[in-house]
């Protein structure tokens, strides 16, 4: 099915080790994000790519960093995890503003990361 | 600085009832618009519905629609006929950015609502 996948589902990481979240989308869409969600706060944005070839911070960028592999292709990674990076995360595409845009964003199912 | 506020943590509705769920807002972008997900326990990202600050009439689809009142920046989701499948917990959102067409932007979301739909 079309759409926006995420490996891993879930990932349990001890104190100080590194990981890198994936995400990739065949929807051809020029726009692709990280969100984490935690109980309570919503969904915030760690960074996003606008489109191939630029990554920008977002509200909770600390501890992150991203890499914009090509145009399907968005990667997320830790350095060195900490307890407060254990959340879900988000992936997701978007077109570029314009008429199809009215749906917003396609997401992938999320990664439930645990750090001990 | 753009900002997405729902008061409500929970909620309870009775089965086949209607509810409404808050949202506020804050901008000074003359363009923007607002969308609501749903996430049931499984945990995906469902999309609801949309409202441009444009739009002249409330935005429906199906069982849901949006009331939006612009002078009070509000933008409420009403679910008519409550099933249970709509236990969930639903997110309002604010486009940021996009202001031009072809233009990139990002959403903003607030805390959420868990809704639970009584029998």
């Amino acid at each position: 099915n079309a759409g926006v996948t995420q490996t891993p589902k879930f990932q349990v990481l001890k104190t100080g080790q590194s990981m890198t979240l994936q995400c990739a989308q065949d929807m051809n869409h020029n726009s692709m994000y990280w969100y984490r969600q935690d109980p309570g706060m919503g969904l915030r944005l760690i960074y996003y790519s606008a489109s191939e070839g630029t990554t920008d911070k977002g509200e909770v960028p600390n501890g992150y960093n991203v890499s914009r592999l090509n145009k399907r292709e968005f990667s997320l990674r830790l350095e060195s995890a900490a307890p407060s990076q254990t959340s879900v995360y988000f992936c997701a595409s978007s077109v570029l503003w314009g008429a199809l845009a009215n749906y917003g964003y396609t997401f992938g199912s999320g990664t439930r990361l645990t750090v001990v | 600085a753009q900002k997405i506020t729902q008061t409500q943590p929970g909620m309870f509705v009775q089965e086949k009832e209607a509810v409404t769920l808050d949202c506020t807002y804050d901008t000074s972008d003359p363009s923007y618009g607002l969308f609501w997900y749903k996430q049931p326990s499984s945990g995906e990202m469902i999309f609801l519905i949309y409202q441009g600050s444009y739009d002249q009439q409330n935005a429906t689809e199906g069982r849901y629609s949006l009331n939006f009142q612009k002078a009070r920046k509000s933008a409420n989701l009403v679910i008519s006929a409550s099933q249970l499948g709509d236990s969930a917990m639903y997110f309002c959102a604010m486009r940021e950015g996009g202001a031009l067409m072809d233009s990139s932007y990002k959403l903003i979301f607030g805390s959420g609502t868990r809704l639970l739909v009584r029998p």
